[in-house]
């Protein structure tokens, strides 16, 4: 089975700054299935992006995902105000599915 | 409009028995793999069940094995997870989620969601 780390687990940040967030697998993710979600709370969770960069419909263009691997990085250029919620990163590229345990992104 | 809508958690003893429910709309059905995805309160995520769009192919990750059954009733467009032997780590918001796209010859196994229900809370205590 595949562990995602995400790291950090809280960051703190302020409306309008950027937002860099990590996930660590600890085997190789096969053809970079790697997927972010965002989830607010009471509510479900939203894709965000899969393929590891490539955004889900409607999501917009501050969000944007990057690596392979082993390293993804999921990044939020401005933030703002309805952005702050925890994100989790999931691979599908090999049995069983697994997420990572969560960042959560809070003001500052 | 996609929709998903669980239905059937509560409140189950251990060792009890619960069967959850998921209405889709909006898309079509027997296309279309579906999961089941947990959260314990103030938890992750973890993913528990999938089938494929057919019906015919079912896992389960090894913390249900043997207690927890997916199925399909494609004519309800309906997703089912049945829950027997429940215990107290199962308390958890139960999301169906929609996954990757099967044909008529192919489904994977593994897939992002991208369309996920509100979620159903299943509280497993005496």
């Amino acid at each position: 089975e595949i562990v995602l780390t995400q790291s950090p687990g809280t960051l703190s940040l302020s409306p309008g700054e950027r937002a860099t967030l990590s996930c660590r697998a600890s085997q190789s993710v096969s053809s970079s299935y790697l997927a972010w979600y965002q989830q607010k709370p009471g509510q479900a969770p939203r894709l965000l992006i899969y393929g590891a960069s490539s955004r889900a419909t409607g999501i917009p263009d501050r969000f944007s995902g990057s690596g392979s691997g082993t390293d993804f990085t999921l990044t939020i250029s401005r933030l703002e105000p309805e952005d702050f919620a925890v994100y989790y990163c999931q691979q599908y590229g090999s049995s069983p599915m697994t997420f990572g345990q969560g960042t959560k992104v809070e003001i500052k | 409009e996609l929709q998903l809508v669980e239905s059937g958690g509560g409140l189950v003893q251990p060792g009890g028995s619960l069967r959850l429910s998921c209405a889709a709309s909006g898309f079509t059905f027997s296309s279309y793999a579906m999961s089941w995805v947990r959260q314990a309160p103030g938890k992750g995520l973890e993913w528990v069940s999938a089938i494929s769009g057919s019906g015919g192919s079912t896992y389960y990750a090894d913390s249900v094995k043997g207690r927890f059954t997916v199925s399909r009733d494609i004519s309800k467009n309906t997703l089912y997870l049945q829950m027997n032997s429940l215990r107290a780590e199962d308390t958890a918001v139960y999301y169906c989620a929609k996954g990757t796209y099967c044909s008529t010859t192919s489904c994977s196994k593994n897939y992002y969601m991208d369309v996920w229900g509100k979620g159903t809370t299943v509280t497993v205590s005496s």
